[in-house]
Order: structure tokens, then C-alpha cells, then sequence
């Protein structure tokens, strides 16, 4: 069966640090793999999605950045966190890339202060 | 921003079908209606998603107006474990990468 891996559930950085927060696939091959921010109380806002390693396209300019080093792993960064950083960070995972059924991970809660 | 509404909180008492109304007025000829849940602090999952056709599956049933203008999940036995936020989505962007709401937090009262 497929999981999925985030970690780490909760941090908390100072404004202006750097970011990286990991999600990894396991139990699937080539999934299409999505960043997602929620603030709170809000629904999610998709920050990044990607159909294959090396391929990363940007719904939102932003302070971050997304990368894809292998197939089942994506990773999201930032070089210097902003305080409207601060959220609920969700990877999620899909077999197909338009309009399919997707699975989530267990979020990063991030704060900056 | 999404073009489905929902009313922002519903209440339903445990053992009894809680109706989830969404309505998509401006929803496309090609556009699917999904429907996903937020248990609080973990992360979305999926019920059902459909198009014309009313769908069933072992979680819920999802009946969808004629005209797919609106569109309604039944849980048909809730439970306290069915308490969470519950997000209809009938939006793409450009993309075709669905555009999430604010939802509807259902609380099931014992």
C-alpha cells in the first residue's frame, strides 16, 4: 500500500532562516506530487505540483521554492522565512495529474517569529 | 477564489445522515465535483468525487442536481468520528489543479 511521509510535524524558525521541509512517497511510482499552505481556518492554496523528477511548476510567486531530486521525494524550500510564512504545509501525491483523487500527508505546522 | 459556496458550520446528531450541501452554479460541462475532509490538524482525504451521475461509495453518497448546479453528500450514519471540516471543490485553475474553499465544519453531537 502507499504512505506518505512528512516530516517534521511541527517547527518553529525565526524570521529571515532557511527552510526545508521533506516529503517522501513510498508504495508508488512516478506519482504527480503537490505542496500545499493553509492558513488558518482557510482551505488550502497549492503552492507547487510536479509530474516527474527535475520538473516543478509554481501556482504562486512566492518566498519559496520546490524541488524534486527523485522520483517518491519533494522537498520545499526557503532561503530566508517571512513571518507570512508561517502555516500548515501539506504534501500530497496523485496518480494522475488533472483533477484526480489525491492523498495527503500529515502536514508541517511551521511558525516564524 | 472558489466558486463553490457552503454554509460555513453545520451541526448533526450522531446516528443520523448529515447533508452536506455545496452549490457549483458556474461549474463547467467538464468539471468534476469532489469532495474531500480535514480532520483538525491532519491532513485532507478523500470521499467521493462525480460528474453527472449521483455516486456511492463506502463512505458517502454524493447526489448531484440535474442541472450541476448544486450538489449534496450524505454520511448516512455519522458518527462522532465523522466531526471535521468538509470541502466541496468544483473549481480548476487554468492548470486544472482544484481551488479549495473554506469548507464546512460539521460537528456531530452525541
Amino acid at each position: 500500500s502507499q504512505t506518505i511521509h512528512q516530516w517534521p510535524a511541527t517547527l518553529v524558525q525565526p524570521v529571515g532562516s532557511p527552510l526545508s521541509l521533506e516529503c517522501t512517497v513510498e508504495g508508488t511510482s512516478n506519482p504527480n506530487l503537490y505542496w500545499y499552505r493553509q492558513a488558518a481556518g482557510r482551505g488550502l492554496q497549492l503552492l507547487f505540483y510536479s509530474v516527474g523528477i527535475g520538473q516543478i511548476s509554481s501556482e504562486v510567486p512566492q518566498n519559496l521554492s520546490a524541488s524534486r531530486p527523485q522520483d517518491r521525494q519533494f522537498i520545499l524550500s526557503s532561503k530566508k522565512l517571512l513571518l507570512s510564512d508561517s502555516g500548515f504545509y501539506l504534501c500530497a501525491w496523485s496518480v494522475r495529474l488533472l483533477a484526480d483523487e489525491q492523498f495527503f500527508g500529515p502536514g508541517t505546522r511551521l511558525t516564524v517569529l | 477564489d472558489a466558486k463553490t459556496t457552503q454554509p460555513p458550520s453545520m451541526d448533526c446528531a450522531e446516528g443520523r445522515a448529515a447533508n452536506l450541501p455545496c452549490n457549483h452554479s458556474t461549474i463547467s460541462g467538464n468539471e468534476y465535483v469532489y469532495w474531500y475532509r480535514q480532520i483538525h490538524s491532519q491532513g485532507p482525504q478523500y470521499i467521493i468525487h462525480g460528474l453527472k451521475n449521483n455516486e456511492t461509495n463506502e463512505m458517502a453518497s454524493l447526489i448531484i442536481t440535474e442541472d450541476r448546479k448544486s450538489s449534496t453528500l450524505i454520511l448516512p450514519h455519522a458518527t462522532l468520528r465523522d466531526t471535521a471540516v468538509y470541502y466541496c471543490i468544483a473549481d480548476m485553475d487554468s492548470n486544472y489543479q482544484l481551488i479549495w474553499g473554506a469548507g464546512t465544519k460539521l460537528i456531530i453531537k452525541p
